[in-house]
């Protein structure tokens, strides 16, 4: 079975600094998608950004971009210059596509980001 | 301009009452999912279905049990809630199953908050 791991519980940033949120995942089946949604405190699930597990460069979406390194299995998400609104929940999570498709995303834990003034 | 929706965004019910949470959408997405996720945990897939089959997960309480009547709609029901059921549940749409085209975000509503007196 697959599983995701997010090991910083809890961060807290500087406005407009960069931040790194990591995961890693584990897997044996060479087709998957991971993805980084993002979750504030109102409690709807936000899609941040997509890399599947075939795709040569990282993906970027604005201000995120995913630190993708398949040899480590690690997808880290870079926030470029935080905001305030950044404040939140963020999940990482894989779904896999082996076997006729996806069956749903696994979660990691979360990591609960906020950015301080 | 909402694409799937839930209904209530607030639930209360007694224990032991059955619920009906409701969730529907305007995509047209072949893929509908259930989660569950308790507080400050994360979201846990309890079912899906792709068009009109069903999928659950193998330890989803036999309490919870779906019904997807057209495209457009798919239910969550709760038969005899405990206490234990208390969380937020999120549906979540995607186009396809992954194999063959793996770049689809599942799109989530806002999530419906139920709670058990």
């Amino acid at each position: 079975a697959q599983k995701i791991t997010q090991t910083q519980p809890g961060m807290f940033v500087q406005e407009k600094e960069a931040v790194t949120l990591d995961c890693t995942y584990d897997t044996s089946d060479p087709s998957y998608g991971l993805f980084w949604y993002k979750q504030p405190s109102s409690g709807e699930m936000i899609f941040l950004i997509y890399q599947g597990s075939y795709d040569q460069q990282n993906a970027t979406e604005g201000r995120y971009s995913l630190n993708f390194q398949k040899a480590r299995k690690s997808a880290n998400l870079v926030i470029s210059a935080s905001q305030l609104g950044d404040s939140a929940m963020y999940f990482c999570a894989i779904a896999m596509y082996s076997g006729g498709g996806a069956d749903g995303l696994t979660f990691g834990k979360g990591t609960h980001l906020i950015i301080q003034p | 301009d909402a694409m799937v929706i839930q209904n209530p965004r607030y639930q209360v019910t007694q224990f032991g009452k059955p619920v009906t949470l409701s969730c529907s959408q305007t995509l047209n997405h072949n893929v509908m999912y259930w989660y569950q996720q308790k507080s400050s945990q994360a979201p846990k897939l309890l079912f899906h279905y792709y068009d009109k089959d069903f999928n659950n997960e193998a330890d989803t309480p036999d309490n919870f049990q779906s019904r997807r009547p057209n495209t457009s709609f798919c239910f969550l029901d709760i038969r005899s809630p405990g206490l234990g059921d208390a969380a937020m549940y999120l549906c979540a749409t995607s186009r396809e199953k992954g194999a063959g085209d793996s770049n689809q975000p599942q799109h989530f509503g806002d999530g419906t908050r139920l709670s058990i007196l």
